[in-house]
């Protein structure tokens, strides 16, 4: 299945505990952005990267969410002290410069315990 | 700040019949406005979008028809199968551009046979 990547699928961890997902976009795809998603309920943009640089982030991304794309081709989002709150898909998105279609990632579901 | 209300959050319609999903939105810069379908486990998949230069898109059973001036936009899907049976979201930007988007709360289709 060509497109966007996302590893792990799956993550259980127990709470305080430090995780890292990773995304590999579209290939041409300069654009990258990580949203997350309770049961429920639509997926909430967290922050956006375009090549290397990100340009922006939500308040929703709280200081123990870090997010990098060090060479503009993948990208990593890391929880630190996970919270039982955490617990979400996490779902990882790119898009190519000018092109209005965003390509949506399988996600990587996290369960805090 | 932005907001993205959808109704309803269920329906449930005969195989055959149509389907009418409605979303409303808050900015009025907003000039891009996709529906995405997700099936149960899966990724988000865009069906259709818009702009805000048109009034109306179709594309064979689905169609999206935007309002700016009322600032709401609308999901038709017309000899519904039981393939449509998902969730569906309606999003709009967030200021700055076409993929940061907001999301709706969803609606969950039920096409019965």
């Amino acid at each position: 299945d060509t497109g966007v990547s996302q590893n792990p699928r799956h993550k259980i961890t127990k709470r305080g505990q430090n995780v890292t997902f990773r995304c590999d976009p579209i290939s041409e795809h300069n654009r990258l952005y990580w949203y997350r998603q309770t049961l429920g309920q639509g997926p909430e943009f967290l922050t956006y990267f375009q090549n290397e640089a990100q340009l922006e982030k939500s308040r929703l991304l709280s200081d123990r969410f870090s997010a990098e794309r060090p060479k503009g081709s993948f990208s990593t989002l890391e929880i630190q002290r996970t919270e039982q709150g955490d617990s979400a898909m996490y779902l990882c998105a790119s898009s190519a410069q000018g092109e209005t279609e965003a390509f949506f990632g399988q996600g990587t579901r996290l369960t805090v315990v | 700040g932005e907001n993205v209300e959808q109704h309803p959050s269920t329906l449930s319609v005969q195989e055959g019949d149509s389907a009418v999903i409605k979303c409303t939105y808050s900015d009025s810069a907003s000039n891009y406005f996709p529906w995405y379908k997700q099936e149960l486990g899966k990724r988000p998949q865009l069906i259709i979008d818009i702009r805000s230069n048109v009034g109306e898109k179709k594309d064979q059973r689905i169609a999206v028809t935007l309002n700016k001036t009322a600032k709401h936009f609308s999901l038709h899907i017309t000899e519904t199968q039981p393939e449509d049976s998902a969730v569906y979201f309606c999003a709009a930007p967030i200021s700055g551009g076409y993929n940061k988007l907001i999301f709706g709360a969803g609606t969950r289709l039920a096409v019965h046979p």
